[in-house]
């Protein structure tokens, strides 16, 4: 079983909808949570970064965890066709200070 | 600027060459990190630093070596390099155990 896991995709949206990305993860230790996106060609940049149960919402993006559930969300609101990317999950586990990524969910917003 | 910096970006070489890709962070972070991306799999943990001189395999270490003899500089060394290690690799760094990575922009490398 993969640590973190993540629908593939790919998920298209009309602009101006609301994007919803899932995540999973396999290690119930793993404390912080966070969502990069990656544009084709280039490096990941951290956008959401969440450690307690809830919602956090940073702009158009809101984080949630469940940490019962081992279960991580990204919304993305008034989706752009700028936000169009490969969104990752990553959750990190502090013992081993290693940060585990999902394969990633490729979204397109379509004007 | 804040930044972490890969080079070379790009990197065709021969099966068995020694080659080295060097990362450097001007940030003062503790912690250094190696990634490869292959299509399908993600990304992927090769080694990681918790500080000058502390370094832990991640999931893909093998055929892999690295050194942090500095606290900015976290080379990733490939002794003898062979096709499978064709791949996209990011070096990425972090302030502390609970923030996200900043990552470099990349180093494509074949193995032919």
């Amino acid at each position: 079983q993969k640590e973190v896991e993540q629908n593939s995709g790919p998920l298209s949206v009309p602009e101006g909808a609301i994007a919803s990305l899932n995540c999973t993860y396999s290690d119930r230790g793993s404390q912080s949570f966070f969502w990069y996106r990656q544009y084709s060609g280039k490096s990941p940049e951290l956008i959401m970064f969440i450690y307690s149960n809830g919602d956090k919402e940073d702009g158009r993006f809101t984080a949630q965890l469940n940490k019962a559930s081992q279960y991580v969300s990204l919304l993305i609101r008034d989706s752009q066709p700028s936000d169009s990317a490969t969104y990752l999950c990553a959750a990190r586990v502090p013992r081993d200070y290693k940060l585990s990524f999902g394969a990633g969910t490729t979204v397109t917003v379509r004007a | 600027e804040a930044q972490v910096t890969q080079n070379p970006r790009y990197l065709i070489t021969v099966t068995g060459k020694k080659l080295t890709v060097t990362c450097s962070q001007n940030m003062n972070h503790e912690y250094m990190s190696w990634y490869r991306q292959d299509p399908g799999l993600g990304l992927r943990q090769i080694y990681y630093s918790m500080n000058v001189e502390v370094t832990d395999k991640g999931d893909v270490p093998e055929g892999y070596k690295v050194s942090r003899k500095e606290k900015r500089n976290f080379p990733l060394i490939l002794e003898s390099p062979s096709p499978n290690q064709t791949s996209l690799y990011f070096c990425a760094s972090s302030f502390s155990s609970n923030y996200g990575y900043t990552f470099g922009s990349g180093t494509r490398l074949t193995v032919v």
